[in-house]
């Protein structure tokens, strides 16, 4: 398997300009996790999705944030308009809770920039 | 939600056994602790799992005392490439209890 795919790896965007982060989670994973990543802040979760339904985005921080889980191997996280505090890496993290572990698997991130 | 508790860094040198340890006061009882550990530029890895005693694997052991209010990572002979960031997380995510990553403690493996 091909792990947890995100695209793209590097976005360097100008402030109020539309960003969409995508995630396609490891095939037969029923959970999906965004979390975001900062110095500052460490690493947070912001909203899970449970077979494709959105369980809790209580840690998405505005509006300006959104997140879409179209089907079982595909989600989005969309910025609208985006501002330079939104400057993190956001991992994607998929599971499958048939198995015996709480393991999240994690994608290689998005360095986003906000200018 | 059960809070972790861990130091903000360590250093060990190269060969050395490292334990860390994660204090987690309020775990309840549904509560599994799992460990992970982040690269730099790197999304955060799953190490180990353990609900109580022992737990041992090809990477690391974990050792939980019986009042399960700790838990102590140990990495046997570390070298340069174990330098990551190193997390402790406590919840059940069945009963809709979401892990959360606190700030880790960061290892620094020296020659």
């Amino acid at each position: 398997d091909a792990g947890v795919i995100q695209s793209p790896r590097h976005e360097v965007t100008e402030m109020g300009q539309e960003v969409t982060l995508r995630c396609k989670p490891i095939s037969g994973h029923d959970y999906l996790f965004w979390y975001r990543q900062t110095m500052m802040r460490g690493l947070e979760l912001l909203i899970y999705f449970n077979n494709n339904v959105p369980i809790d985005d209580s840690g998405m921080p505005e509006d300006r944030f959104s997140a879409k889980m179209p089907n079982a191997s595909f989600s989005t996280l969309k910025i609208q308009p985006s501002e330079p505090r939104d400057s993190a890496v956001y991992f994607c993290a998929s599971r499958d809770s048939g198995r015996a572990y709480e393991t999240q698997y994690f994608g290689p991130g998005t360095r986003l920039l906000v200018l | 939600l059960a809070k972790t508790t861990q130091p903000i860094s360590m250093d060990s040198y190269e060969g050395q056994e490292v334990n860390i340890t994660c204090s987690h006061n309020n775990i309840a009882t549904n509560d599994y602790i799992t460990w992970y550990q982040q690269f730099p530029s790197q999304g955060p890895r799953f190490i180990i799992q353990g609900y109580k005693t022992k737990v041992t694997n090809e990477v690391a052991s974990l050792f939980i005392p019986a009042d399960r209010k700790s838990s102590t990572l140990s990495l046997p002979r570390v070298s340069l490439s174990d330098t990551a960031v190193y997390y402790c997380l406590v919840g059940d995510m069945e009963a809709g209890n979401m892990l959360t990553f606190g700030g880790g403690t960061r290892l620094m493996v020296k020659p």
